[in-house]
């Protein structure tokens, strides 16, 4: 079945530092990945919506120059937290769906465990 | 207002024990999916089902059951003699055809507790 890749699975890094993660679709293309962000014993919410060639719409409250997305390929989305600090420390998933119609299911990567010191 | 509402936080059950999450949704969409994910410690979802709003048909899938009802608005996930495995967090999920499916309400997730 269709396989989301996501790297790395776990950062610790000191405050100040820049962060990148990358989702990659593996057996498909994906015009459209999806970004969200899962605070410890919460809900997942949807943090942006990352398309291929174009800029990412972001969520209501989402600072985009936090949260640089690039989705420079149909089967590459990047994450980057700028500057983190600790109130950025969260578990960050991402999804893919395939080209094609729309009704198409999410694959959903095994997500990023962020810890900021 | 809360799109996908979970109202059961947290349950704990022995094992073998029968055990349905709740899950109640809001939509003004005709055409929507529903979903329902397992989360275990680990953190990764694993996808467990998908219905979409035309099929009320009820589904089974060995120890796992679904419940949908539209007159309700609800979808409600049924583990049947519960195994320790089966602890983690559950949570449902809606997609509309109004934003194309693109975004996905979670709830706030079940957290399921499986005594031995």
């Amino acid at each position: 079945g269709a396989v989301v890749s996501q790297h790395p699975s776990r950062v610790i890094c000191k405050s100040g530092t820049s962060v990148k993660i990358e989702c990659r679709s593996l057996d498909f293309q994906a015009t459209t990945m999806f970004w969200y962000r899962q605070f410890p014993k919460q809900s997942l919410m949807l943090m942006a919506t990352s398309n291929e060639g174009s800029k990412a719409t972001y969520e209501q409250g989402v600072e985009k120059d936090k949260f640089l997305i690039n989705h420079a390929s149909l089967t590459l989305s990047t994450l980057t937290v700028t500057s983190a600090h600790p109130e950025d420390s969260s578990f960050y998933i991402c999804s893919a769906r395939s080209r094609g119609l729309s009704n198409q299911p999410q694959h959903f990567g095994d997500g990023t465990r962020l810890s900021i010191l | 207002a809360q799109k996908v509402t979970q109202a059961q936080t947290e349950i704990s059950v022995v094992e073998k024990e029968d055990v349905t999450l709740d899950c109640v949704y809001e939509t003004r969409d005709t055409t929507y999916y529903l979903f329902w994910y397992k989360q275990p410690p680990s953190g990764e979802l694993v996808f467990l089902i998908r219905r979409n709003s035309f099929d009320e048909q009820n589904e089974i899938s060995g120890r796992y059951s679904w419940n949908f009802q539209k007159s309700t608005s609800s979808f409600n996930f049924t583990i049947t003699a519960s195994q320790v495995v089966d602890s983690a967090v559950y949570f449902c999920a809606l997609s509309e055809k109004a934003d194309n499916f693109n975004k996905f309400y979670f709830g706030s997730g079940t957290k399921l507790n499986v005594k031995p």
